[in-house]
């Protein structure tokens, strides 16, 4: 079975900060692919990245970069220089090769950035 | 606008009512899925069509959910008898399965349900 656990379950930063979200997983198949997926107030799941397991490059984009490390099963994102527009629920998600496809998902973090 | 589109937004109900969700995936992806969001939680896997054909169903989905794509392009969920347990967010998400490697997942807006 799969799982993916996101801890934090709020965060308050004030505009300008850096903030880290973190993502840890546990899964008994060697191919996964992780996602990031954000989800303003309007409800629509926005796909930002994902990442399959034998690509452990980091990723920079913009003001986004995750951090991908196996040894600790974690793929955790920063985000740089926080606006308030990025306010919003973010979520991990791991897709196991034999799943079919389906998108197992952590409980989120919320993300507030405030003036 | 070219991307998964979900009809109602929202749905109030009353128990024991019947209803039905639309979604229209993005044009050419011939895969289609449901999810289920409550509050406070991440979307959970219902169900997933290749074209026309449903391949996998969770064990979310009782009997009372049932779930169709007859030309393998729109798809609509209906929920038979409604329960106030039903109350939750309904997500659509449309992928290209092309050749070898994984699809990313493109979500819709979603259809909030609030069963009284």
């Amino acid at each position: 079975a799969q799982k993916v656990t996101q801890a934090q379950t709020e965060i308050s930063v004030v505009e300008k900060e850096d903030v880290t979200l973190d993502c840890v997983y546990e899964t008994r198949d060697t191919t996964y692919y992780l996602f990031w997926y954000k989800q303003p107030p309007s409800g629509e799941l926005v796909f930002l990245i994902r990442r399959n397991s034998f690509d452990e490059q980091n990723e920079i984009s913009g003001r986004y970069s995750w951090n991908f490390q196996k040894s600790t099963s974690s793929f955790n994102f920063t985000i740089t220089a926080s606006q308030v527009v990025d306010s919003a629920v973010y979520f991990c998600a791991l897709i196991a090769t034999g799943t079919a496809s389906k998108l197992t998902f952590g409980t989120g973090t919320r993300l507030q950035v405030t003036l | 606008d070219t991307g998964v589109s979900q009809d109602p937004r929202h749905k109030i109900t009353k128990r024991g009512q019947n209803v039905t969700f639309r979604c229209d995936p993005i044009s050419e992806h011939n895969r289609l899925y449901w999810y289920r969001q409550t509050l406070g939680q991440g979307p959970e896997f219902l169900t997933y069509f290749q074209n026309e054909a449903q391949l996998e169903k969770s064990r979310l989905l009782s009997d009372r959910f049932s779930a169709e794509r007859p030309k393998g392009s729109f798809s609509t969920l209906e929920i038979q008898r409604t329960e106030q347990g039903d109350s939750a967010m309904y997500l659509c998400a449309s992928s290209l399965l092309a050749g070898g490697g994984l699809e990313t997942q493109y979500f819709g807006p979603g259809t909030r349900l609030l069963v009284l």
